[in-house]
């Protein structure tokens, strides 16, 4: 089992639906990150957080550390949020970074 | 400018030649990390470092060498680069003061797209 996972792996919307990416992890962390990257771009960091919930414009995160899951909504989807989103722990015991394997996400106008 | 930066962006090379890719920040953040990205396998650490001098293997350090002799830098060198590297690699930062490598907002380089023939 993945320390990581996410789900769905893929997600199509059409434009201005309300979208929801799940991360669930397995182990003690520091932080959970949100991560996002464009087709052939770099990788940008959306969150990083520790308890409760933060917002950035249309974008918000959620974790829930007693059972060990995040969420990243997104309002309003627009096809500039077509991007892999990836969900990463700070993981510590060994005080690492444990990457989900990202979910792939399009919306289509 | 203030941020991280690598290079060269994009590499091609051939099999058992070295190459080293550069990365450079200017926040003098703790840590750095060098990653690869390949389909499939999402990001995998390669090495890691947590101040100057100081440098840990990670997932798949096999065939890659570290050095980080002044904060701001971070070379990756790949002694005798095989196809098995072709790949993408992201150099990321973080500030690391509060004692975990994950537990500070992590910041990424543009990567270098890696060609071995």
């Amino acid at each position: 089992k993945n320390e990581v996972e996410q789900s769905p792996q893929n997600l199509t919307a059409q434009e201005g639906e309300f979208i929801t990416i799940n991360c669930s992890y397995s182990v003690g962390i520091s932080a959970l990150h949100w991560l996002q990257q464009h087709p052939g771009g770099g990788i940008v960091s959306l969150f990083m957080l520790s308890s409760g919930k933060k917002k950035h414009g249309r974008l918000i995160a959620t974790i829930n550390i007693q059972e060990k899951h995040s969420s990243l909504h997104i309002t309003a989807s627009h096809p500039r949020d077509s991007a892999v989103y990836i969900c990463a722990v700070g993981e510590t015991s060994y005080d690492k970074v444990i990457f989900g394997p990202g979910t792939s996400l399009s919306v289509i106008p | 400018d203030a941020g991280i930066t690598q290079s060269p962006r994009y590499k091609i090379t051939e099999t058992g030649r070295q190459v080293t890719l550069m990365c450079h920040q200017t926040w003098s953040h703790s840590y750095m990390f060098w990653y690869r990205q390949d389909l499939g396998h999402g990001l995998r650490l390669i090495y890691y470092s947590a101040a100057a001098d100081i440098t840990d293997k990670g997932e798949v350090p096999d065939g890659y060498v570290v050095s980080r002799s002044k904060t701001e830098n971070f070379p990756l060198t790949l002694e005798s680069a095989t196809r098995s590297q072709t790949s993408v690699y992201f150099c990321a930062s973080s500030k690391g003061d509060r004692g975990f490598s994950g537990a500070n907002v992590l910041t990424f380089g543009a990567g270098s797209r890696l060609t071995v023939l």
